[in-house]
């Protein structure tokens, strides 16, 4: 069962909101990762969790902050979110996080920022 | 650098056709891993293959096909008899071998099966 799962599938908030996104999985996985797509373009990497040790690309803004519970579930809190970072919002988990191993991907929190 | 180049932005075909997508790569590493996901309307991304690089052997599976050539560097994608739902937009990936965790996408190509 190659599942990964997230809520909520849309989002809108105002940018002075908080809000979380949440990601789970049950495939036994080490690794867990948060990736923001624009409209016609790829995912880019925000975040990674491997083995409960947390990687940031040192681009993402810090109104973006993620969370690792236990290895099944990830979480993005939102806060102060801009317009701009309006995106749909990706999970995916792989079952390590070592190269050339395959990522599964969650169908995605599609987020408005008014 | 590494590098992942989809020159294709959007293909059209009728349904039935066969129609390949194509994916050059740039790397200095002698291992690397290459992918291919797909990513129809509903906008989860799927995995289809993946391919180090010391197996270059082409893959098919039903009918999908893969041809992975070294020599010029590419990885590209044939769909047979292409069918309304192979409508997506495929994009090839490279793994980043400064980051175990990292993979570096093209551009995508933007497939459209007409009916």
């Amino acid at each position: 069962d190659t599942e990964v799962t997230q809520t909520p599938k849309h989002l809108v908030m105002g940018m002075t909101n908080k809000k979380s996104l949440k990601c789970e999985q049950h495939m036994g996985h080490r690794a867990m990762y948060w990736y923001k797509q624009k409209a016609k373009k790829p995912p880019e990497l925000m975040f990674v969790y491997s083995y409960e040790k947390l990687s940031i690309n040192e681009s993402v803004p810090s109104r973006f902050s993620p969370e690792c519970p236990n290895s099944s579930l990830l979480n993005l809190h939102l806060h102060a979110l801009q317009p701009e970072d309006s995106a749909l919002y990706l999970c995916a988990s792989s079952p390590t996080g070592r190269a050339g191993r395959e990522q599964y991907f969650g169908p995605g929190t599609r987020l408005t920022v008014t | 650098a590494q590098k992942v180049t989809q020159a294709q932005t959007e293909i059209s075909v009728v349904e039935k056709e066969d129609v390949t997508l194509d994916c050059v790569y740039e790397t200095r590493d002698t291992t690397y891993y290459l992918f291919w996901y797909k990513q129809p309307p509903s906008g989860e991304l799927v995995f289809l293959i993946r391919r180090n690089s010391f197996d270059e052997q082409n893959e098919i599976s039903g009918r999908y096909s893969w041809n992975f050539q070294k020599s010029t560097s590419s990885f590209n994608f044939t769909i047979t008899a292409s069918q309304v739902v192979d409508s997506a937009v495929y994009f090839c990936a490279l793994s980043d071998p400064n980051r175990d965790d990292k993979i570096i996408f093209g551009k995508g190509t933007r497939l459209h099966i007409l009916p």
